[in-house]
Parts: C-alpha cells; structure tokens; sequence
C-alpha cells in the first residue's frame, strides 16, 4: 500500500465506554508497533507485533488495553471502560524486521496519521 | 530521568538561519537513531536515520545529523532554514537490547518566522 492507513480519523466517546482503532500497515510489512501521543507524555511505545505475535506488550498501560493483529496485516487496539486519561493521539507504524538465526535486522518505522481519541 | 533528552522545548529563527537541535540518549549498547518530523496537520515523517558507517548522515530537505557515540549524541542541523521548516522535530532512540521500540525525545517546536 502506499503507507500507513488508520481509522477512524477522530473518535470522540463517552467515558465508560469501549473504542475500537484499527490499522492497516505497509504492505509487506512484518512489524507493527502503537504508540500514543498525549500532551503531558509526549510520545510513548505501546506494543509491538512481529507478525501475529506480540513479543512486547510493555507499554500497555493497563489491562482495559489490549490489540490484535491478524493475518500478518490489519491491527486492532481496543480500549476497554475509556477514561478520559486515554484522550490523545494513537499512532500506528509498521517496519520491516527480518529476523534470522540468531540475529534481526530492523528497518525505520513508518507512521500513519494517527487516530485522536476525545473521551468526555 | 528521560530516557532522550531534546534540550530545547521552543525554537524560534528567521528564514536562512542555521538550525541544530540538540538530542542525547543515556542508553549504552548498540543503538539507531531517528529524527522525525510533524508539520502542522500531518503525520511523522522521517527525516533521516542512523544504522551503522559513517556518523554524519544526511537526510531529506537539506537536514543532517552527526552521531557521537562518546557524547552519546544525534544533534540535527540545517544550515539554512526555510519558512516550511516549521515543524516539531522528534528525537528516537532503537535498543538493539530492547526489541524494537522507539523511544521518543519529548520533542522541539521550531517556529521559522518569514
């Protein structure tokens, strides 16, 4: 594809209730990584996937958090009962990793557009 | 303590000035590094990267970077600036050690008046 593609553009939800963001990254593309940009923690790592799998879900900050990805391809992050501590910008990038026998080989991430969440 | 330090928060030059913006990282070990860049309304972009070789790297539209690994520094520069450089400029840091995750400068706002 020609780059990253993410919806909606804008979500704007009520406090309680649960969001759906999805990502469609590079074709071709194994990685695939959500980051969040919020004004009082500027940009921060929320999970990788290197294909289906998530080796790192360290920047989940909570367990209302949580992604999927299928078919080596579209993502979904989901927030569960939103606060309106979740209101920023969720970014999408995806990368090529090639990983060998012992070694992995990264390749610069391209972000998509972002989604802003406004939870009210 | 911030992981990517950028030392200036706010910028502001007039057109055909020189531009650097200052990034260290306080992380040993093999590393890459990114500046990226947010125009007003659009995404992040990249704008040049380091991987390994020679540690002056150019990038697009004009910008540098030179890596100094004793200084544990990836400053950007930009000899002339131009009235479309204003943008937020983003710092990020890739662990080898830590998977595949940036971690991100907190970002400078450069504000380039015509």
């Amino acid at each position: 594809g020609a780059g990253v593609s993410q919806s909606p553009s804008n979500k704007v939800t009520e406090k309680g209730k649960d969001v759906e963001l999805r990502c469609d990254p590079i074709s071709g593309h194994t990685a695939l990584y959500w980051y969040r940009q919020s004004l009082g923690q500027g940009l921060e790592f929320l999970i990788y996937f290197q294909g289906n799998s998530a080796p790192d879900k360290s920047g989940l900050p909570s367990d209302r958090f949580s992604a999927e990805r299928t078919g080596g391809s579209v993502s979904t992050l989901t927030i569960q009962r939103t606060q309106q501590e979740d209101s920023a910008v969720y970014l999408c990038a995806s990368s090529l990793v090639r990983v060998g026998t012992g070694i992995s080989r990264n390749y610069e991430q391209y972000f998509g557009p972002g989604t802003r969440l406004t939870v009210t | 303590a911030q992981s990517v330090s950028q030392h200036n928060h706010h910028v502001i030059l007039s057109e055909a000035a020189s531009l650097e913006l200052g990034c260290n990282y306080s992380y040993g070990g093999t590393v890459n590094l990114f500046w990226y860049v947010q125009y007003p309304g659009q995404h992040l972009q990249l704008l040049l990267k380091y991987f390994s070789g020679d540690p002056l790297v150019k990038g697009i539209k004009g910008f540098e970077a030179e890596f100094i690994k004793s200084k544990f520094s990836f400053n950007l520069r930009k000899p002339s600036v131009q009235w479309s450089d204003t943008a937020e400029y983003f710092c990020a840091v890739l662990r080898r050690a830590a998977g595949n995750k940036l971690t991100f400068g907190g970002g400078t706002r450069v504000l380039v008046k015509p």
